[in-house]
């Protein structure tokens, strides 16, 4: 069975440009999460999916990150403009409807100098 | 708010020995308690998870028991070997269904010398 696929696996942009992440998720894996792990700290939830509907973003600086689901399969996520402190690993998760245990991805690296 | 606490690390030990890495967590309710394992270049995977006080969850030759009364999820191996050298996340889940986010602790880092 296919993981979870991310890309790119590394960024490198300067402040103020734009970037966009790519996820796809364990088929039949409904649910879809995006995770930023800034170094020497753990994960922090950024936001959730169900199929193609938002059921957590609480926690995501909307005023520059945006995130996609447009068909319940993969997902984008945005962030326009960056900042230096945007610089982490972004990882990508999914689970099955209901089930507590996630699936991560290996993680994009982005650095924004 | 639901946290994690992990102890610092690194932690360096030799091939062998005993392994304990602490955790301990404040939530409301009932929450699913995880370890997560982050090899070098790798994704989280998970190591193991219990769902109730009490229970044990093992995998690989790790075992952590969920206790309530001190809420505590501490990771242990008997034995621990070169490639178990990664970094360690305890988690718990504040709800299943759609509610199932993951509040991770800051991760321990786990160097185990031949």
């Amino acid at each position: 069975e296919a993981g979870v696929a991310q890309s790119p696996r590394y960024k490198i942009i300067e402040k103020r440009q734009s970037v966009a992440f790519w996820c796809n998720p364990i088929s039949g894996h409904a649910t879809l999460y995006w995770y930023q792990q800034i170094l020497g700290q753990g994960p922090k939830l950024l936001i959730q999916f169900q199929n193609n509907g938002v059921v957590d973003d609480s926690q995501l600086p909307k005023d520059r990150f945006s995130a996609e689901r447009l068909k319940g399969v993969d997902s984008t996520l945005k962030i326009q403009p960056a900042k230096l402190e945007d610089s982490a690993v972004y990882l990508c998760a999914s689970s099955l409807p209901g089930a507590e245990t996630q699936y991560f991805g290996p993680g994009t690296r982005l650095l924004v100098l | 708010g639901n946290s994690v606490t992990q102890m610092e690390g690194p932690v360096t030990l030799s091939e062998e020995a005993f392994l304990t890495i602490n955790c301990t967590y404040t939530a409301t309710g009932y929450p699913s308690l995880f370890w997560y394992v982050q090899y070098p270049g790798e994704g989280l995977q998970l190591l193991l998870k219990a769902t109730k006080a009490d229970d044990k969850g093992s995998n690989k030759g790790f075992e952590a028991t969920y206790r309530k009364e001190t809420t505590s999820f501490h990771l242990e191996k008997g034995s621990v070997q070169v490639s178990d050298s990664a970094v360690y996340f305890c988690a718990l889940s504040d709800g299943g269904g759609s509610q199932g986010n993951l509040i991770f602790g800051k991760g321990t880092k786990l160097s185990v010398k031949p």
